[in-house]
C-alpha cells in the first residue's frame, strides 16, 4: 500500500515571507500523480497544486509551487508571500487511478 | 457548476436509526468517493464508484452501505452505528478514473458532520 507522510505537523511563517511545507511518499509505482490541498475552518477541501509524476517539471500555481523530486519520493510545497488567507490544514495525497492516499497534514499558522 | 453538494451538513442520530447522506455534482464526473474524517485526522477513504459501480471498499462496516443511483448522486445509508462512527463525511468527484492528465483532481464538497449518540 503507498504511504504518505508529512512530518511537520505544525508550521508558522510571518506574513509576506516564504515556507516550505514538506512531504514523502512510498510506492513502487511509476505512474501516478500528487497533490497538495488545503482545508481552512471552513471544512472544504480545497485543491491547491497537482503533479503528474511523468513530468519532471515542478508545478507551479502563483504564489504556490513544489519541489518534486521523484528518486527520492519527496513532495515539498512552497508557499511565497504568504497571506493570512493561507492559513489552514495542508494535505499531501498521492493518488493512482480510484485510489487516493492523504498524509497526515501540516497545520500553516500565519502571523500578521 | 463546478460543486459538489452534499446534506446534510449535520446529522445527529441514535444508534438505532436509520439515516442516509446524500451526495450530488452535476459535471459529468464518472468517478465519486466517499471519506471519513476524525477531528485533526486526513481523510480516509472508505468507498469509490466508477461509471455507477463500486470499485473500492475499504473493509468498511456493513453498518455503512453506499449506494450510486446514477452518475450524479451518491448516498451513504447509515444504520446501527456506534459513537466512534462519529465524523466529518466528505464526498468528493473526479472527472475520470483512469490516470490522464487533468482528470485526477478530486472536487470535495463541504462534508457532513455526523454524531451518533
Amino acid at each position: 500500500a503507498q504511504t504518505v507522510t508529512q512530518s511537520q505537523p505544525e508550521m508558522s511563517v510571518q506574513e509576506a515571507e516564504t515556507v516550505t511545507l514538506s512531504c514523502t511518499y512510498d510506492t513502487s509505482e511509476s505512474d501516478y500523480y500528487l497533490f497538495w490541498y488545503k482545508q481552512p475552518p471552513s471544512r472544504q477541501m480545497i485543491l491547491v497544486i497537482r503533479q503528474e509524476a511523468y513530468k519532471q517539471q515542478n508545478a507551479t500555481e502563483n504564489r504556490f509551487s513544489v519541489n518534486f523530486q521523484k528518486a527520492a519520493k519527496s513532495f515539498s510545497l512552497k508557499i511565497s508571500d504568504s497571506q493570512l488567507g493561507d492559513a489552514a490544514m495542508y494535505f499531501c495525497a498521492y493518488r493512482r487511478r480510484n485510489d487516493m492516499r492523504f498524509g497526515a497534514g501540516t497545520r500553516l499558522t500565519v502571523k500578521p | 457548476d463546478t460543486e459538489v453538494t452534499q446534506t446534510p451538513k449535520h446529522l445527529v442520530m441514535g444508534m438505532t436509526n436509520k439515516k442516509s447522506l446524500k451526495c450530488e455534482q452535476h459535471m459529468g464526473h464518472r468517478a465519486m468517493y466517499w471519506y471519513k474524517q476524525k477531528a485533526k485526522k486526513p481523510p480516509e477513504l472508505m468507498f469509490v464508484y466508477s461509471y455507477e459501480k463500486l470499485s473500492i471498499n475499504e473493509s468498511v462496516p456493513s453498518r455503512f452501505s453506499p449506494e450510486c443511483p446514477n452518475s450524479s448522486l451518491l448516498n451513504l445509508h447509515l444504520h446501527a452505528l456506534q459513537p466512534e462512527d462519529s465524523a466529518l463525511y466528505l464526498c468528493a468527484s473526479s472527472q475520470d478514473p483512469a490516470p490522464t492528465p487533468g482528470a485526477n483532481v478530486l472536487t470535495f464538497g463541504a462534508g457532513s458532520r455526523l454524531t451518533v449518540l
